[in-house]
């Protein structure tokens, strides 16, 4: 399995981009980077996903390196209801069933 | 994003009874959901793969007899906590993968249990 690494906490001001990295030195060629998000007491909220190019939406943008050996999720213009664990995972591919296994994620924290 | 709908949100059972959770996808058809487990201040633990109208898959340690998981419908799975017992408190999440989005998975808002 592609394994993650990721900085257990983070700090950022509010209106400033937040910029979270995350390491998947193993990741496969068909695996793709998916970010989530879990605001306390709630279920994890997709962010955004991509396998080589980078990526943007409505909530964040995805940069992936062109090794793809790792990656940086920006939240453009962070609000204090950004403030929330972020994980960065590989999707595992096992016996057709696509699941999801999280690591211990970012906790970030915009401050005011 | 698609929505994936929890009930109850919060339970409170007496120590050997059996409570069921359901999970359904609201508006899109799942054949695969997946059940996660997260004690405080910690990760969510993959419990087990759920899909339509078979057994469903169980990660190493979690026990397939305790935790009862039914898929019956693609709109639809349950996870049944028998016999349960204080440290089966916990909060537990379903996913459900959506195909027509790329096989996204999107999230429940979970559900709390407590055994008193």
């Amino acid at each position: 399995d592609a394994k993650t690494t990721q900085p257990p906490s983070m700090d950022c001001a509010e209106g400033r981009a937040a910029n979270l990295p995350c390491n998947h030195s193993t990741i496969s060629g068909n695996e793709y980077v998916y970010w989530y998000r879990q605001i306390h007491s709630q279920g994890p909220q997709y962010i955004i996903h991509g396998l080589k190019n980078n990526e943007t939406n409505e909530m964040a943008s995805l940069i992936i390196t062109e090794d793809r050996k790792s990656s940086t999720l920006i939240l453009p213009h962070a609000t204090l209801r950004d403030t929330a664990v972020y994980y960065c995972i590989v999707r595992v591919l096992i016996q057709g069933a696509q699941k999801l296994v999280f690591g211990q994620g970012t906790r970030l924290t915009i401050n005011p | 994003g698609a929505v994936v709908s929890q009930h109850p949100s919060r339970v409170i059972c007496k120590s050997g009874t059996s409570v069921k959770i359901e999970c359904r996808s609201l508006d899109f058809q799942a054949t695969t959901m997946f059940w996660y487990r997260q004690f405080p201040k910690q990760s969510l633990m993959l419990m087990a793969t759920s899909n339509e109208g078979s057994k469903a898959t169980y990660e190493q340690g979690v026990e397939k007899d305790k935790f009862l998981i039914n898929h019956a419908s693609l709109t639809l799975s349950t996870l049944t906590v028998t016999s349960a017992h204080p440290e089966d408190s916990s909060f537990y999440i379903c996913s459900a993968s959506d195909r027509s989005s790329g096989n996204t998975i999107y999230f429940g808002e979970g559900s709390w249990l407590t055994v008193v």
